[in-house]
C-alpha cells in the first residue's frame, strides 16, 4: 500500500523569505500523480501544485514549485517571497496513475506559519 | 468556479443519534469523497463513490455509511453516533475520466461533536 509521510508538524518563516516543505511517499508503481494542497484557517482546502511522475520537470506554479526526485520518492514545495496568506496547513497527497477512481492518499500535513 | 457545499460548518450531536452530513457539488462530478480529517494524522478516507448509487469503502469505513441517489449530493451517515466520531469532515468531488489533472474540490468541511 501507498504511504505519504510529511515529516515536518509545523514550520514558520519570515515574510518575503523562502521555505521549503517536505513530503517523501512510498510506493511500488512508476505511474503516478502527487499534488500539494493548501488549507487555509477556516477555509476550504485547494490545489496548489501538481506533479505527474513521467515529467522530469518540476512543476511551478507562479511562487510555488516542487523538487520531485522520483528514485528518492520525495516531493517537496517550496515557497518563495512567502506573504501572509500563505499561512495554512499544507498537504501533500498521492494519486496512483491506475484504477478507476480517483482516490488520494494524504500526509499528516504541515502548519505553516508566516511572521510578519 | 466549482462550488462544493456541506450542510452545516458546525454541528452537536449526542452519542447514539443519527447523523446526516449533506454534501452537494454543481459541476457534475461523478467522484464524490468523504474524509475526515485529525490532528496528527491527515485526511482519511471514509468512503468514495464513483457513480449514483454506486460507492467504495475507503480506508476507514467502520461506523459510517454513504447514500448517493443523485448524481451531485453524497451524504456521510453515523447510524449510531459515537464520542471517537468526533471529527472535521470534509466532501469533495472530481470529474472522471478526468482531465490529467485528476484535482479534488473540497467543500468548507463540518465540524462534529458527539457528546
Amino acid at each position: 500500500a501507498q504511504t505519504v509521510t510529511q515529516s515536518q508538524p509545523e514550520m514558520s518563516v519570515q515574510e518575503a523569505e523562502t521555505v521549503t516543505l517536505s513530503c517523501t511517499y512510498d510506493t511500488s508503481e512508476s505511474d503516478y500523480y502527487l499534488f500539494w494542497y493548501k488549507q487555509p484557517p477556516s477555509r476550504q482546502m485547494i490545489l496548489v501544485i501538481r506533479q505527474e511522475a513521467y515529467k522530469q520537470q518540476n512543476a511551478t506554479e507562479n511562487r510555488f514549485s516542487v523538487n520531485f526526485q522520483k528514485a528518492a520518492k520525495s516531493f517537496s514545495l517550496k515557497i518563495s517571497d512567502s506573504q501572509l496568506g500563505d499561512a495554512a496547513m499544507y498537504f501533500c497527497a498521492y494519486r496512483s496513475a491506475t484504477g478507476a477512481t480517483n482516490k488520494l492518499i494524504f500526509g499528516t500535513g504541515t502548519l505553516l506559519a508566516v511572521q510578519p | 468556479d466549482v462550488k462544493v457545499t456541506q450542510s452545516s460548518r458546525y454541528l452537536v450531536k449526542r452519542t447514539g443519534e443519527k447523523v446526516f452530513l449533506e454534501c452537494v457539488q454543481d459541476m457534475d462530478h461523478e467522484n464524490m469523497f468523504w474524509y475526515r480529517q485529525d490532528p496528527g494524522l491527515g485526511l482519511r478516507l471514509i468512503y468514495f463513490s464513483y457513480d449514483v448509487k454506486m460507492k467504495e469503502k475507503g480506508d476507514i469505513p467502520e461506523g459510517y455509511s454513504v447514500s448517493r441517489e443523485k448524481k451531485e449530493r453524497f451524504s456521510l451517515i453515523l447510524e449510531s453516533a459515537s464520542t471517537n466520531q468526533t471529527s472535521m469532515y470534509l466532501c469533495a468531488s472530481s470529474i472522471y475520466p478526468g482531465p490529467i489533472s485528476y484535482e479534488q474540490y473540497f467543500g468548507p468541511g463540518t465540524r462534529l461533536t458527539v457528546t
